[in-house]
């Protein structure tokens, strides 16, 4: 079955920077790559996701890279803010089927 | 707002006993799928289910069990709870075919 494996596990910046976090996954059969913001005590929300016939996508602050051949995708947000802390997920999926989550990230975001 | 919907929110249970869980799906989603998501972890696939049938099952025991109704809602049945089996469980609706899932804000199962 599919395995996705997610880096950091905790990922600290101060406000204005950067943030990246890179899953990797196992199953070429997966086509569908979202990635969700959990805040503490809530359902994940999708922020962005990526078909595999796409290499990047953009939606403001927020893009997502896929590198189909090497198996991975990044999670890529600029200008972070305080509330961009949470709990971010990468999950990968093929044409509907079950989600497989990564073990998530706490992105801290210090002002 | 016809988003997924989730019952009870909250819940405890003694070791051994029963749970039901509910969900009802987006409005024109077709399936839905549970997962569980213990303190501090990924969600963990549990079932998916579609014209009333179990389409897809993860690595979760017979302990745990679902219904899908004719209106698309959707039952998760534990039985024998351990434990371990607190966690907060997730239901995920989605259309057939089509990408995209919506979650519900889950029930957070608690076994004393």
């Amino acid at each position: 079955g599919e395995n996705v494996e997610q880096h950091p596990s905790t990922l600290s910046v101060q406000e204005g920077d950067s943030a990246v976090i890179k899953c990797t996954y196992s199953d070429s059969a997966s086509n569908y790559f979202p990635w969700y913001k959990q805040e503490l005590g809530k359902r994940p929300q999708l922020i962005i996701d990526i078909r595999s016939n796409v290499g990047e996508k953009k939606d403001q602050r927020i893009a997502v890279t896929l590198n189909k051949t090497a198996k991975h995708f990044s999670l890529h947000i600029t200008e972070t803010q305080p509330e961009d802390s949470a709990v971010y997920f990468c999950a990968a999926s093929n044409a509907g089927n079950m989600l497989t989550f990564g073990g998530g990230t706490r992105l801290m975001v210090k002002p | 707002d016809a988003g997924v919907t989730q019952s009870p929110t909250h819940l405890i249970k003694t070791r051994g006993q029963q749970v039901t869980l509910r969900c009802s799906p987006k409005s024109g989603h077709d399936t839905v799928s549970w997962y569980q998501q213990a303190l501090g972890q990924g969600p963990q696939f549990i079932f998916q289910y579609y014209e009333e049938e179990e389409r897809q099952r993860g690595n979760f025991p017979d302990r745990f069990s679902g219904h899908q109704f004719p209106n698309y809602s959707s039952e998760l049945n534990v039985n024998a709870l351990w434990l371990g089996d607190s966690a907060l469980y997730l239901c995920a609706s989605s259309l057939a075919g089509h990408y995209g899932y919506t979650f519900g804000s889950g029930t957070r199962l608690t076994v004393v």
